[in-house]
């Protein structure tokens, strides 16, 4: 049973535009959420988090929003550039426990 | 060599090969992580060093079994593979001193992309 969903397996948004990715999670433990970023033949690089205490955490062009009611989080990025084009990871843990993955969304931004 | 690196990138082996992975990082942090990423799939945490020290296995086959000689060093020995565990295997290392390490930042390697026939 997978504990941290991202149902969207691909996204396509113009250049200039907002890219909004999604992750949805079950486990109502979960305080502490992250947000990374992959391009191919290359390991995740962390690009954004939040903890529950907080409903939006904001860096430059990436938000990030959680809405604990719906267990939800959305990543933001706005504009988007055709650089941000690549798979993005959420991940999320309770208490010390370790990272729980999503399966990721690949962002493809064009011109 | 800055951050964390792996070796080999690519490994094709069969069922009977012994291999290891290596992973080494230059970030001057105490913990290390590998992760199994199958297509698919999401990142699976395998193991989880600390200070040297195994904190974490997460249910993983007797036929991966991990080594860390140094908080700057982990190596992941393979024997006698499925091909169900092709994957990419990435490792990760963060600072790794607090209760709630494993929440810290964690940087990634390339990983090594292995198919097993």
């Amino acid at each position: 049973d997978q504990q941290v969903k991202q149902n969207s397996p691909s996204l396509s948004v113009q250049e200039g535009r907002i890219s909004i990715l999604n992750c949805d999670y079950t486990n109502s433990m979960f305080d502490y959420f992250l947000w990374y970023k992959k391009y191919p033949a290359e390991g995740p690089t962390f690009l954004i988090s939040i903890s529950s205490i907080k409903d939006k955490n904001e860096d430059g062009r990436f938000t990030v929003f959680l809405n604990k009611s719906a267990k939800h989080l959305s990543l933001h990025i706005v504009p988007s550039q055709p650089g941000d084009s690549a798979v993005y990871f959420c991940a999320a843990s309770a208490d010390t426990d370790k990272l729980i993955f999503g399966t990721g969304t690949r962002l493809q931004v064009f011109p | 060599e800055t951050g964390v690196t792996q070796t080999p990138r690519h490994l094709v082996m069969g069922m009977t090969n012994k291999k290891s992975l290596k992973c080494e990082q230059h970030l001057g942090h105490n913990a290390m992580y590998w992760y199994k990423q199958s297509a698919k799939k999401p990142l699976e945490l395998m193991f989880v060093y600390n200070f040297k020290e195994q904190t974490e296995n997460n249910s993983v086959p007797s036929r991966f079994s991990p080594e860390c000689p140094n908080s700057s060093h982990l190596f992941l020995h393979l024997h006698t593979l499925q091909p169900e565990d092709s994957a990419l295997y990435l490792c990760a290392s963060s600072q790794g001193l607090a209760e709630t390490f494993v929440t810290d930042t964690q940087y990634f390697g390339p990983g090594t992309r292995l198919t097993v026939l």
